[in-house]
């Protein structure tokens, strides 16, 4: 079946730290790839996205690249921000034809200044 | 359009009682998808429609779970003689058709919690 792995939380951080949080998936087929996030209080936003192999998906600092040979999306931001405390969401899309997400059980960053 | 609406955002409701939720996508999404997030969870797909017909519904949506969007519009979805397990919160979200092949991004609503006493 379709699943997605990541790692548990909270993972707190010092504003300007290096931040990784793994994804690991299990998948049929060519799924597609996501991060999404969750601010406190609001709805889930996506962040990122990656449709293939070798693809890097980057939006505001953070990046991911599909690795097919490990099947891993780990999400990298060079330099965290107070803002950026929030619950990220690695997430696959079985097949681009149909969107139904498979999510991750979130990882909660909270940043101190 | 600012996105994705619904209605309540809060429930709180006895055991045995019905409720309904409502959705509201963005306005040229023909696609809407609902969600089911427990706590400490990620979101848990349970249905979704194109247009106004029902493509897809996942095991977890039990029998007394029953979701319209009779117009293609908005949906709503009903849970029936409610049960404490149903507590979390209900995720509804739009997109595009992906056939059209462009952006088929699915964007989240804000979400509906409910809390079955």
């Amino acid at each position: 079946g379709n699943s997605v792995t990541q790692m548990e939380g909270p993972v707190t951080l010092s504003e300007e730290a290096f931040l990784t949080i793994n994804c690991t998936y299990t998948a049929t087929g060519y799924p597609s790839l996501f991060w999404y996030v969750q601010y406190p209080g609001e709805g889930l936003q996506l962040l990122l996205k990656a449709t293939k192999a070798d693809d890097k998906g980057s939006n505001k600092g953070f990046e991911a690249t599909y690795r097919k040979e490990t099947t891993s999306f780990h999400l990298e931001k060079g330099s965290v921000q107070v803002s950026d405390s929030a619950v990220y969401f690695c997430a696959l899309s079985p097949y681009s034809g149909f969107q139904k997400l498979v999510f991750g059980t979130g990882t909660r960053l909270l940043v101190s200044p | 359009d600012t996105g994705v609406s619904q209605n309540p955002r809060h429930k709180i409701t006895k055991r045995g009682q019905n409720v309904t939720f409502r959705c509201d996508p963005i306005s040229e999404h023909n696609r809407l998808y609902w969600y089911r997030q427990t706590l400490g969870q990620g979101p848990e797909f349970l249905t979704y429609f194109q247009n106004e017909a029902q493509l897809e519904k996942s095991r977890l949506l039990s029998d007394r779970f029953s979701a319209e969007r009779p117009k293609g519009s908005f949906s709503t979805l009903e849970i029936q003689r409610t049960e404490q397990g149903d507590s979390a919160m209900y995720l509804c979200a739009s997109s595009l058709d992906p056939s059209y092949g462009i952006n088929n991004e699915q964007f989240f609503g804000p979400g509906t919690r409910l809390t079955v006493l």
